[in-house]
């Protein structure tokens, strides 16, 4: 049971390119979450989805795009990397649990460090 | 809006010293009150969580109370050890309509145990 894994772990990109990141999960967890760190910033949210085939925009989501195609992926896509999106960015994931009140624990991925020059 | 507040430190203590990292909270409804914590080239995992008023969290000597009269959730540990150097997140946690869970996290809180 790996948990929460994302792919790759550091990139450096320049301005201008794309690249995707992977986040795969082997808890059949409902939910999956983007986010980012940044310094003083905590984490915020990017995009999240509540089940495949369903993504829908968080905080922060100018710049990224995500696809949800299988139930234990949750791809994120940068088009154009831009310096502002040097950051960590980690994959979550949670239970669905059915009603209005909803209080499950989140797992992370490891991390993956984005530098773009 | 909700929103959650904590020093972000670093907080430095010798090896069994007492720990306390303060967090409080801002949020429209009964959240559920969570503590992450994230070890140095890892990812957040949860340390401990409450879900309601008084209730009290624990998890490897630290402990934390859903106190809602005072809008807080403190961190405190009676003998902290190096290994327990990390960044240490407040959260909370509301459902929307849809039933998704919206977590709100603080900014962190570096934690720093020499010997």
């Amino acid at each position: 049971n790996a948990g929460v894994t994302q792919t790759p772990k550091f990139r450096v990109l320049k301005t201008g390119q794309s690249m995707t990141l992977l986040c795969a999960q082997d808890m059949n967890h409902e939910y999956m979450y983007w986010y980012r760190q940044d310094p003083g910033m905590g984490l915020r949210l990017i995009h999240y989805s509540v089940g495949e085939g369903t993504t829908a925009k968080g905080e922060v989501p100018d710049g990224y795009n995500v696809s949800r195609l299988k139930k234990q992926n949750f791809l994120l896509g940068l088009e154009s990397a831009a310096p502002s999106q040097t950051s960590v960015y980690f994959c979550a994931s949670s239970y669905y649990q059915k009603g209005p009140t909803s209080r499950e624990t989140q797992y992370f991925g490891p991390g993956t460090r984005l530098l773009v020059l | 809006g909700n929103s959650v507040t904590q020093m972000e430190g670093p907080v430095t203590l010798s090896e069994e010293a007492f720990l306390t990292i303060n967090c409080t909270y801002t949020a429209t409804g009964y959240p559920s009150l969570f503590w992450y914590v994230q070890y140095p080239g890892e990812g957040l995992q949860l340390l401990l969580k409450a879900t309601k008023a008084d209730d009290k969290g624990s998890n490897k000597g630290f402990e934390a109370t859903y106190r809602k009269e005072t809008t807080s959730f403190h961190l405190e540990k009676g003998s902290v050890q190096v290994s327990d150097s990390a960044v240490y997140f407040c959260a909370l946690t509301l459902s929307n309509s849809g039933g998704y869970q919206k977590v709100t996290f603080g900014i962190g809180t570096k934690l720093q145990v020499i010997p």
